[in-house]
């Protein structure tokens, strides 16, 4: 039961280049999101998705896309990295809208570092 | 004021001690709650949620609502060093599901 997959688990990229995150879960849950938690801060939502082809921005959603062509799959497309981009990413989903009732299951996320 | 606000800590406790962690909120928010442990270089875990004013036990977590005075607690009865972590209180705002910032909790031996 493998839950969310994200992969990697670590990067460094150059400022200005592009990378995506991949996310994979296999619960058949309608609902994802990605978050990006910096120390300190919480956890910030950056996109969400209620289910194959619908996503919506989130709190901060400045310098990333997203697409959602499969109920599995949330890829994360960082366009032209920044060092404010620098941050653990986490991808999630729920059975349910905004997990009431069971919350989320989380990723095991990417540690991203721009320099 | 923030939607979820949570002090940073670090919080000590010693082994076998009740270990208490509080969060408040705004009236942004919705009235559930969620607390969700995170150890160090890991994901966020789900302990438990409580929607009603009052208590909910689970094992040996317990949390409370307190709707007058805006604020839910969690407490963790025996505290072991296992338990060391941080623990993120969390609820909805619109269609957001928002976290605090965290409270790190330290169980010493």
């Amino acid at each position: 039961n493998a839950g969310v997959t994200q992969t990697p688990k670590f990067r460094i990229l150059k400022i200005g280049q592009s990378m995506t995150l991949q996310c994979t879960q296999d619960m058949n849950h309608n609902y994802m999101y990605w978050y990006r938690q910096d120390p300190g801060m919480g956890l910030k939502l950056i996109y969400y998705s209620v289910g194959a082809g619908i996503t919506d921005k989130g709190e901060v959603p400045n310098g990333y896309n997203v697409s959602r062509s499969t109920t599995e799959d949330f890829p994360l497309r960082l366009e032209l990295a920044a060092p404010s981009q620098t941050s653990v990413y986490f991808c999630a989903s729920s059975e349910t809208p905004l997990g009431v009732d069971y919350g989320y299951t989380f990723g095991s996320g990417t540690r991203l570092t721009v320099v | 004021q923030k939607e979820v606000e949570q002090n940073s800590g670090p919080l000590s406790v010693p082994e076998g001690a009740i270990a208490s962690l509080n969060c408040t909120y705004s009236d942004r928010v919705s009235q559930s709650f969620f607390w969700y442990r995170q150890y160090s270089g890991k994901s966020p875990e789900l302990i438990m949620s409580i929607y009603s004013n009052g208590d909910k036990e689970d094992g040996r977590f317990t949390a409370q609502l307190n709707k007058a005075s805006q604020y839910v607690s969690l407490l963790i009865r025996d505290s072991q060093p296992s338990d060391s972590a941080t623990y993120l209180c969390a609820s909805y705002y619109g269609q957001n599901f928002v976290f605090g910032p965290g409270t790190r909790l330290s169980v010493l031996p």
